[in-house]
């Protein structure tokens, strides 16, 4: 089963609105990523939250981490046309060991109109 | 420049004809991963390797063999690719043992195309 779930899975804004992703997932972790993805390139790092922090910033970027929801929010700020793109949550399990690999979800499309 | 690389690119080939998408890494990265990538399935690791000599099997890892002689290259080899095949793939790399635990590095891609 899927261990990150984003939701929605498509979002469509005007540019410089604010846009709001979310995250769910089933397991504890050890940390929660965000990854961008161009149409048809790789995925590009965007943020890394531990699983001990409930914030953090990054530019125009916020992520917020709940794990007593087991859930986590990306928010792109004053959105630009720039920002389309698939996000991806991706999780880091809590127990290390054998293969402690990131598990992704299957994406958020973004389309911000100019 | 800190990178990831694949080659080739774009690939069309035909069933049974057997190929090698190479992938390396400048980083001096311990962990380094092959996935796939499908309409509505998301991402799927394929195989991952902790160190040189290690190499264990992910989540889809029928149809594919993978090596780590060095510890920048790990080639994802198809001896006898199958249309199911045909798929966007990506190598991955991250600084420690534990893929999970830090960021991964992505490739640009590799589109395959198996008729």
């Amino acid at each position: 089963s899927q261990q990150g779930e984003e939701d929605p899975q498509a979002l469509s804004i005007q540019e410089g609105e604010n846009a709001t992703m979310n995250c769910s997932y089933k397991t504890s972790i050890n940390n929660l990523q965000w990854y961008r993805q161009n149409s048809g390139r790789g995925l590009v790092h965007l943020i890394l939250i531990r699983s001990n922090e409930r914030e953090k910033h990054s530019g125009r970027l916020r992520v917020t981490l709940d794990t007593s929801k087991k859930s986590s929010s990306l928010l792109i700020t004053a959105s630009r046309a720039a920002d389309t793109a698939s996000y991806f949550c991706a999780t880091g399990p809590k127990v290390s060991g054998a293969n402690s690999k990131l598990t992704f979800g299957k994406g958020i499309t973004l389309s911000v109109r100019p | 420049e800190a990178q990831v690389t694949q080659n080739p690119r774009y690939l069309i080939t035909v069933t049974g004809k057997k190929l090698t998408v190479t992938c390396s890494q400048n980083m001096n990265h311990e962990y380094m991963s092959w996935y796939r990538q499908d309409p509505g399935l998301g991402l799927r690791q394929i195989y991952y390797s902790m160190n040189v000599e290690v190499t264990d099997k992910g989540d889809v890892p029928e149809g594919y063999k993978v090596s780590r002689k060095e510890k920048r290259n790990f080639p994802l080899i198809l001896e006898s690719p199958s249309p199911n095949q045909t798929s966007l793939y990506f190598c991955a790399s991250s600084l420690f043992l534990a893929g999970g635990t830090d960021t991964q590095y992505f490739g640009p891609g590799t589109r395959l195309t198996v008729l």
